[in-house]
């Protein structure tokens, strides 16, 4: 079964340093989510991509935070400077289009900010 | 107000009994609905989608209620494998498919 791939599983940082998270998703999957979820609390929308251009990025905090897929397949997700507050689970999703409804997630990278 | 809301819990719900619980939004515009299931340090995984007319898989039944806002997820005959946090999620399809999710419902099911 296809499945989403997520790299690295776990990140333990430094505050004020730079992280990367990369995403693969589902083959033939054109649209790629990027999601939070802080601990005891849902998922909540980053950014979300059609093919390579970004379709929603309002709750992207882009000060400090980026994301690219700039081939329209996988994806990378950078904080720089991560701060306490950006501890967090990161998710990536996919789905076959903008108009699928099911989206499938990946393992999620946790990170921890010290 | 939180745009879709759930009881938090936990719901400690004894093995075989049945449990339910509901998910508010509020969003009228909202068009499909879907319950995750969330293992402790897990990602979500679809549980099943919710239906105008209510659906039914196994011991799961979904439904949803337009009028009041608000949709339930109800398990019958617990198994302590039921254990996990439930999410209902949201989507509006003309805001590109953006699933909002609720915070979450924790299920205890014990012997």
């Amino acid at each position: 079964e296809a499945e989403v791939a997520q790299s690295p599983r776990y990140k333990i940082t430094e505050k004020s340093q730079a992280v990367a998270f990369w995403c693969d998703p589902i083959s033939g999957h054109a649209t790629l989510y990027w999601y939070r979820q802080i601990l005891g609390q849902g998922p909540e929308l980053l950014v979300q991509f059609q093919d390579e251009s970004v379709v929603d990025d309002s709750q992207l905090p882009k000060d400090r935070f980026s994301a690219e897929r700039l081939k329209g397949v996988d994806s990378t997700l950078k904080i720089q400077p991560a701060e306490l507050g950006d501890s967090a689970m990161y998710l990536c999703a996919s789905s076959l289009s903008v108009g699928a409804q099911t989206q499938y997630f990946g393992p999620g990278t946790r990170l921890l900010v010290l | 107000r939180k745009e879709v809301e759930q009881d938090p819990g936990p719901f400690n719900v004894p093995e075989g009994a049945t449990v339910a619980f509901n998910c508010t939004y509020s969003n009228s515009a909202s068009q499909s609905f879907f319950w995750y299931r969330q293992d402790c340090r897990k990602e979500p995984k679809l549980l099943m989608s919710v239906y105008s007319s209510g659906n039914e898989d196994g011991r799961f039944t979904a439904q949803l209620n337009r009028a009041s806002q608000y949709i339930s997820l109800l398990i019958r005959d617990s198994k302590l494998s039921d254990s996990a946090t439930y999410l209902c999620a949201v989507n509006i399809e003309a805001a590109g498919n953006k699933l909002t999710f609720g915070g979450g419902t924790r299920v205890l099911v014990k012997p």
